[in-house]
This record gives structure tokens, C-alpha cells and sequence, in this order.
């Protein structure tokens, strides 16, 4: 089974400043298509997750621009270019290329 | 617009079989490309990852998980059921269906749009 690993697992953040979250998988998560299947999600506190980043670095649709992903392989990161308030809530990265596994979230919160 | 709404019991007693079904619109199951997933989510802790299904009736089942649980979708392309035998309190928790289709280059990866949950309690 794949393992995913982020860090940290807190993470306090100042308004305006910028912030990343890694997440390290067990194995490769590139696939034969040259797509890398690791996606980045956020879950505002009370809500549903909702999808930030596709395929390791494709903005979803309605993602701000400040969200970027990167990496490949096995090493990923998820940059915020300057941190505003509404986003904090717990970060997770999932791996999709063999079965799903979620990492163990990252909770993003303002000092 | 893609809508997804979770529907079951809130309160399920242990060894029971937990039945929940996930009732969408805005997209047919029966449309290549696309798939339901359902995560479920302990109070407190991560998401994890329970079970998939395609249009083309492909099935992935959470390895830990796997011989516990179905998953199913109806003819009409538009419900999509999980079943979850021999339940105990530690599968307390939120549980969420989600859509799954093409995103770039036509690659079908990523849950991008999301239930509600339903919240399920196990206990006698």
C-alpha cells in the first residue's frame, strides 16, 4: 500500500505572509501518462473538503491563483503565495495512482 | 451544476450492515469518465478513502476495508450505494460521496465536487 506523509502537522500562519505544506509518498505517484496523481484538498472548519489542486499541480476550477503545487514523484508541496484569513482549515494531500490514500492533514490556522 | 447528496441511518448498531446511498444530478454514471468515491471522516481525524466506482462498473475497494464493503450503482445512472457489513463503533464518523471525472488533459483523478456527509453513529 502507499503511504503518504505530510508535514507539519500545524502550521500557524501570518495574514499576508507565505506558507507551504510537503506531503511524501512511499512510492512514485507518476504514472505512464506523465501525470503525477496527487491531489491537494482543503476542508474550511464545518465544511465538506473541497479540491485546491489536481495531477500535482493543475489549479482547480475557482482556486485562486495564490495556490500553487509542485513536485514530482514523491515529493510534493503545496505553496500559499500570501496567506489570507479564509484559509485556514486542515490541508490534505491524496495519492490516486494505486487505490486512494489521504495523508494526515494539515492544520493551517492564524498566529 | 454537479450536486451530491448522502442519505442512511445516523444511528447503527454494531454488527449491523450499514446501507448508505449517494443520490447526485448534474452527471450519469453511465457517462464515460466519470465515478463516485466515498471517504468517511472519525470526528477529530483524517479523511480516508473507502471505495470507488466507474461508468463502466469498475470497482477499487480501500484495502483495509475491502472485504466489508460494496459498492454499487443503479441502472439509472444517477445513485450509487455503499454497503459496509459488520460495523463497529469505530466506524463512527462523517461520510461523504464525492464525483470523480476528467480534469486536465482528459484524465479521470480527483474528487472535485463533494456531499455534504451524512454522520453515522455506531452504537448499541
Amino acid at each position: 500500500d502507499i503511504v503518504v506523509t505530510q508535514s507539519p502537522l500545524s502550521l500557524p500562519v501570518t495574514p499576508g505572509e507565505p506558507a507551504s505544506i510537503s506531503c511524501r509518498s512511499s512510492q512514485s505517484l507518476l504514472h505512464t501518462n506523465g501525470y503525477n496523481y496527487l491531489d491537494w484538498y482543503l476542508q474550511k472548519p464545518g465544511q465538506s473538503p473541497q479540491l485546491l489542486i489536481s495531477l500535482g499541480s493543475n489549479r482547480a476550477s475557482g482556486v485562486p491563483d495564490r495556490f500553487s503545487g509542485s513536485g514530482s514523484g514523491t515529493d510534493f508541496t503545496l505553496r500559499i503565495s500570501r496567506v489570507e484569513a479564509e484559509d485556514v482549515g486542515v490541508y490534505y494531500c491524496m495519492q490516486g495512482l494505486k487505490s486512494q490514500t489521504f495523508g494526515g492533514g494539515t492544520k493551517v490556522e492564524i498566529k | 451544476q454537479i450536486t451530491l447528496k448522502e442519505s442512511g441511518p445516523t444511528l447503527v448498531q454494531p454488527t449491523q450492515t450499514l446501507t448508505l446511498t449517494c443520490t447526485f444530478s448534474g452527471f450519469s454514471l453511465n457517462n464515460y469518465g466519470m465515478g463516485v468515491g466515498w471517504i468517511r471522516q472519525p470526528p477529530g481525524r483524517a479523511l480516508e478513502w473507502l471505495a470507488l466506482i466507474y461508468w463502466d462498473d469498475d470497482k477499487r475497494y480501500s484495502p483495509s476495508l475491502k472485504t466489508r464493503l460494496t459498492i454499487t450503482k443503479d441502472t439509472s445512472g444517477n445513485q450509487v450505494v455503499l454497503r459496509m457489513t459488520n460495523v463497529d463503533p469505530v466506524d463512527t464518523g462523517r461520510y461523504y460521496c464525492a464525483h470523480r471525472g476528467p480534469m486536465a488533459g482528459g484524465v479521470v483523478a480527483s474528487y472535485d465536487i463533494w456531499g455534504q456527509g451524512t454522520m453515522v453513529t455506531v452504537s448499541s
